[in-house]
């Protein structure tokens, strides 16, 4: 069955604003990453944590993971249009195939 | 430079039909990809390749068969085309193990009539 579920399904948020998404993830992992999906486009990655991280940072994006919980959120600061995209989840499991398992995405809108 | 390109961009074909999507990446990575997105954008793995060899395998009916003739190309053909086979099909590569980064092409859009 599918390994993320991401909440909120859908955010709308003023230019500007913080956006948060969090995703809740259901066997153990080696670690896990986020991507952001453009209307009509590929994904793309935009950061990776290991599972003995708790936190990382890369620019105005902030990811937290937090194992014990199987959850993990992804902080965007001071929003921009461009930001607006489906924001997805990716596990990858620390036993059997190795293989990215996606949660649902939030899709993320800035009203400029 | 496009990283990892797929074509066509757009595939729309009759029921039955057998249709093929390539795939190329010049990223000189050695592991590439075959994804499906439903139109509820659940996004799942169906084949991996690394270096030439199926290291993936989904539940996938053997309709799809993917080959790939170098580590740079990972072509998808699909037989006897389903109703159910519509979706975004994205090809993805990355260097080493499954669990790295992977980047993606732009998808290709197939629509079974």
């Amino acid at each position: 069955s599918q390994q993320g579920e991401e909440d909120p399904q859908a955010l709308s948020i003023q230019e500007g604003e913080n956006a948060t998404m969090n995703c809740s993830y259901k066997t153990s992992i080696n670690n896990l990453q986020w991507y952001r999906q453009n209307s009509g486009r590929g994904l793309v990655h935009l950061i990776l944590i290991r599972s003995n991280e708790r936190e990382k940072h890369s620019g105005r994006l902030r990811v937290t993971l937090d194992t014990s919980k199987k959850s993990s959120s992804l902080l965007i600061t001071a929003s921009r249009a461009a930001d607006t995209a489906s924001y997805f989840c990716a596990t990858v499991a620390n036993f059997g195939n190795e293989k990215l398992t996606f949660g649902t995405g939030t899709r993320l809108t800035i009203i400029p | 430079d496009t990283a990892v390109s797929q074509t066509p961009k757009y595939l729309v074909t009759q029921m039955g039909n057998d249709k093929s999507i390539k795939c190329e990446q010049n990223l000189g990575h050695d592991t590439m990809y075959w994804y499906k997105q439903d139109s509820k954008k659940f996004l799942k793995i169906m084949f991996s390749y690394n270096n030439k060899e199926l290291i993936i395998n989904e539940t996938v009916p053997n309709r799809f068969s993917p080959k790939s003739p170098d580590k740079a190309h990972l072509n998808l053909h699909i037989n006897s085309l389903e109703l159910g086979d519509s979706a975004v099909y994205f090809c993805a590569s990355s260097q080493g193990s499954p669990s790295q980064p992977q980047h993606f092409g732009d998808g290709t859009r197939l629509s079974i009539l």
